[in-house]
């Protein structure tokens, strides 16, 4: 069964608004989980890794005030999109690192359409 | 920095022919290989992993594949497709950065099973 599990999995939102995407880790406490962004037909892009109890880690070229990463529990990390825009429309993936091991966990996705 | 290229961004076999997915990957250091199946408007499913351990790897649903350190190659396999297959496949590689294993994702190959 599912190991991490994302909320929720389609958000339509008007422009200028915020939106915040769950991630938890369902049978494991993870104290590193990732986001990815994917765009249509693409492959996965790392934006950040969020580290609980610390100020996540961004990719070159991504906004930390834009995409905010909270990862306050051991199960829990959220990204909320601050003032979406248009080109912020994406599938957006999380992934946790099971403890003990090298395997990633990725939840399901987010679809987010901003209108 | 390492990288991962998959050779063919769309694959189409015949169902109960022979599947192979190409990868390729650079690395200064042993690498962590990864292969993923994505099925449409969904998360990333582990297929198989290989870590250092033996150079052919059996994963999930039938596939395989099989680490060439000479050819720096690490393709999927399975001996007979089914339309279940038919999926996007992504293959990966670790890389430890500032002490967190960060997966770096080739370009993805979408699997056609035709009947």
């Amino acid at each position: 069964g599912a190991v991490v599990s994302q909320h929720p999995s389609r958000v339509i939102c008007k422009s200028g608004t915020s939106v915040k995407i769950e991630c938890r880790s369902l049978d494991f406490q993870a104290t590193t989980m990732f986001w990815y962004r994917q765009f249509p037909k693409k492959s996965l892009m790392l934006m950040a890794t969020s580290n609980e109890g610390s100020k996540a880690t961004y990719e070159q070229g991504v906004e930390k005030d834009k995409f905010l990463i909270n990862h306050a529990s051991l199960t829990l990390s959220t990204l909320t999109v601050t003032s979406a825009h248009p080109e912020d429309s994406s599938f957006y993936i999380c992934s946790a690192t099971r403890p003990g091991t090298d395997t990633q966990y990725f939840g399901p996705g987010t679809r987010l359409t901003v209108l | 920095a390492q990288s991962v290229t998959q050779l063919g961004s769309h694959v189409s076999v015949s169902e109960g022919a022979l599947v192979l997915l190409r990868c390729n990957y650079s690395s200064s250091v042993p690498p962590y290989l990864f292969w993923y199946v994505q099925y449409p408007n969904q998360g990333l499913q582990l297929l198989l992993k290989y870590t250092s351990a033996a150079t052919l790897v059996k994963g999930i649903n039938g596939f395989e594949a099989e680490f060439k350190k000479s050819e720096t190659s690490f393709h999927l396999t399975k001996p007979s497709a089914h339309m279940s297959d038919a999926a996007e496949y992504f293959c990966a590689v670790s890389e430890l950065i500032q002490g967190a294993q960060k997966l770096v994702f080739g370009q993805g190959t979408r699997l056609t099973i035709n009947p």
